[in-house]
C-alpha cells in the first residue's frame, strides 16, 4: 500500500533559525496536504498542493510539491516560539476524498 | 458553529468491553473520517464516509465499526476492546471546494484499554 515517510522525526531550533521538514511518498500523489498540531491539540489544516512543482507561501511558511508529485517540503523562515508543534504531511493517491495517508510527523521545538 | 465535537474526552475500558465514540459536526460537511494517533506513527485512517449511508474502510479498520445514518453524526464502535486499541482517536469532517478537501478535526478522545 501507499507509504508516506516524513523526516526528520524531531527538530530542535533556536528562535530565529529556519526549519524544513520533508515528505516522500512511495507512489505518485494526486495532492498533498499539510497540517499542524500544537502540543495537546488536534491537527489543523494548513494547505493543499495539487500541481507538479507547485510552490505556495503563507507568511513565513513555504510549501513545495515535487515535479514527480512524490515528495513535498515545508520550510519555515525565522522560527518563532508560536511555531512549536508537530507538522504532518498527508498524501492522497486518487482524486476522491478517501484514503489520505499521513506521514509520521516532525516534532518542532523552538528554544527562545 | 461548534465545529466537530467528540465525546467522551477520556475513557478507560477493560479488555473485552465495547463502547461507542461519538462524533458530530454542524457544518453540513459531506465527508467524515476517523483516525487514530499513536506516538511516532502519525494519524492512521480507520474508516471514512463520503455521505449519509456510505462508509468505507481505511488503513486500520479491524476491531472497529462505523455507520452514518445522518450527515451530522459518525459514531465509531469498538466491538471488543483490546490493549492495542489504546490510542488517541480523532474525528474529522470535510467538504470539497474546487478539489480541496480541507479537514476539520475534533478535539480527540483519549482511550486507554487495560
Amino acid at each position: 500500500g501507499q507509504q508516506v515517510m516524513q523526516i526528520p522525526q524531531y527538530q530542535h531550533v533556536q528562535e530565529g533559525e529556519d526549519f524544513t521538514t520533508y515528505c516522500n511518498s512511495s507512489t505518485t500523489l494526486s495532492n498533498i496536504q499539510w497540517y499542524k498540531q500544537r502540543p495537546g491539540g488536534h491537527p489543523v489544516f494548513l494547505i493543499q498542493l495539487v500541481k507538479s512543482g507547485e510552490v505556495k507561501k503563507q507568511k513565513r511558511l513555504t510549501f513545495q510539491f515535487g515535479e514527480a508529485k512524490k515528495n513535498s517540503s515545508l520550510h519555515i523562515t525565522a522560527t518563532q516560539t508560536t511555531d512549536v508543534g508537530t507538522y504532518f504531511c498527508a498524501g492522497r493517491e486518487g482524486t476522491s476524498y478517501g484514503k489520505l495517508t499521513f506521514g509520521q510527523g516532525t516534532i518542532l521545538t523552538v528554544h527562545p | 458553529n461548534a465545529g466537530v465535537t467528540q465525546t467522551p474526552k477520556f475513557q478507560v475500558l477493560k479488555t473485552g468491553q465495547s463502547m461507542t465514540l461519538q462524533c458530530a459536526q454542524d457544518m453540513n460537511h459531506e465527508y467524515m473520517s476517523w483516525y487514530r494517533q499513536d506516538p511516532g506513527m502519525g494519524l492512521r485512517l480507520i474508516h471514512y464516509s463520503v455521505g449519509a449511508g456510505i462508509t468505507d474502510q481505511g488503513e486500520v479498520p479491524n476491531g472497529y465499526n462505523v455507520s452514518r445514518s445522518t450527515t451530522e453524526d459518525f459514531p465509531l464502535r469498538l466491538l471488543s476492546a483490546a490493549p492495542s486499541q489504546t490510542s488517541v482517536y480523532f474525528c474529522a469532517s470535510s467538504y470539497s471546494l474546487a478539489g480541496i478537501y480541507e479537514q476539520y478535526f475534533g478535539p480527540g478522545t483519549r482511550l486507554t484499554v487495560t
